[in-house]
Order: structure tokens, then C-alpha cells, then sequence
């Protein structure tokens, strides 16, 4: 697609529920990265994809968070057991590769709602 | 202290006014990015920079390295530029991860 495309773009959750959330990346591009936005503050970086391989994932806060990108393209990140702070709006970014002056793309963001 | 800071937190002008919104960062960067993020979360890039000065339309974007800071102007400002504007850094430790300012929330006035 033209842009990085993230579905859904809001979901309403009933705590304690499993949840998934998709990216889209850019065609071609290898990295990927998922970040999480509470409301009025700065994104949170979570993980971050070279290809089909997690490169960094020290972002994710427990183990209740888990993401994949089974094909280097289209990632999946995964809730279990959600909890109301888990509220928050889930961004996902994608490069052509990592490095100092590559551009990141960004998606329009998940609005996740645990209630 | 937040290895980035933005300046103000919150602005508020009327339509037409010259805009500025500070960046200053504390740690060494590869590069730094401006972003826009209207309400319902989606972000844009805006540039990229990792030395002098940039401008698209009516956006300027400036650094100074020495400093290490960065400021965003827009000039002649719009109601539809009403948004949060936000810096962040690529440090030179790492090839993606990017430290993020809090944001400035911007509203222009008709």
C-alpha cells in the first residue's frame, strides 16, 4: 500500500481479554517498529522488527505482550489478559532499514479501550 | 530530566500568526525528526534533519547542533494546523530507536 496502514483503528476491549492488533508496513521496507501513546504523553517505544526477526523488544512492559512478524511484512502485536491500562493508542512506524538518517513512516494508530 | 524537552507545552494563537515551537535535546543524535499528530492518533512526518535547515511549505524546521536544539516555525498559521507537534531524536547510540519529546499541542484560532 501507499502508506502504513494499521487495523483496527479502534477497539473496545472487556478486561482481561485477548486482543490483536495489525500493521501494514510500507512494501519493501524491513523495519518496522511498534510504539504505545498514553494519553498526552510522547510515544512509548515497544519493539522493533529487522525483517522476520525481533531486534529489540526490551520495550514490551510484561509478558502479556507478545509481537510477530512471521514474513518480514505484515506484524501482528498481541495482548493477553488486557487491563485498563493497557489503554492507550498503539503506533506502528516502518523504514526501508534502520540507521541514522532513514525516515520512519507512521501509521494512523490502534485507539485500544479496556473497559 | 527528559533527554528531550519541547517548549511550550501548550500554545495558543490566532490565525496567521508566526509560530515557533523549541526542541532542545541533551543526549548526541544522528538525527532529529518533527512529527504532527492530529487528534485520533495518526502521526506525520514532517523532516528529518541532522544539520541546518529544512522548509516545505509553509513549515521551517531548524538545528543547531552545537546547541542541541531545534526549533519548528510556521508561518502565515491556519485553523487546520491545529494539532501536537512532536520532537524526536535518533540517538547515535542506537539505529532506530527514537527518544520523544512529550509534545506541543498547538491551536489556531480563526
Amino acid at each position: 500500500g501507499a502508506g502504513v496502514s494499521q487495523t483496527p483503528s479502534n477497539k473496545v476491549t472487556e478486561k482481561g481479554k485477548y486482543v490483536e492488533l495489525r500493521c501494514d508496513p510500507i512494501s519493501g521496507h524491513t523495519a518496522l517498529y511498534w510504539y504505545r501513546q498514553s494519553l498526552g504523553q510522547g510515544p512509548e517505544f515497544l519493539i522493533y522488527f529487522q525483517g522476520t526477526g525481533a531486534a529489540d523488544d526490551s520495550g514490551l512492559p510484561n509478558d502479556r505482550f507478545f509481537a510477530v512478524r512471521p514474513e518480514g511484512s505484515v506484524s501482528t502485536l498481541k495482548i493477553q489478559r488486557t487491563e485498563r491500562g493497557d489503554s492507550a493508542v498503539y503506533l506502528c512506524a516502518s523504514s526501508l532499514m534502520a540507521g541514522p538518517n532513514t525516515e520512519a513512516f507512521f501509521g494512523q494508530g490502534t485507539r485500544l479501550t479496556v473497559v | 530530566k527528559n533527554e528531550v524537552e519541547q517548549s511550550p507545552q501548550n500554545l495558543t494563537a490566532q490565525e496567521g500568526e508566526f509560530i515557533t515551537i523549541n526542541c532542545s535535546y541533551s543526549v548526541g543524535i544522528s538525527a532529529l525528526h518533527w512529527l504532527q499528530q492530529h487528534p485520533g492518533g495518526g502521526i506525520v512526518s514532517l523532516f528529518m534533519l541532522s544539520s541546518g535547515k529544512k522548509k516545505h511549505g509553509r513549515l521551517i524546521a531548524t538545528i543547531n547542533i552545537q546547541e542541541k536544539h531545534s526549533s519548528l516555525h510556521i508561518t502565515a498559521s491556519h485553523p487546520r494546523d491545529s494539532a501536537v507537534y512532536i520532537c524526536a531524536v535518533r540517538s547515535m547510540d542506537s539505529n532506530y530507536q527514537l527518544i520523544w519529546g512529550a509534545g506541543t499541542k498547538l491551536i489556531i484560532k480563526p
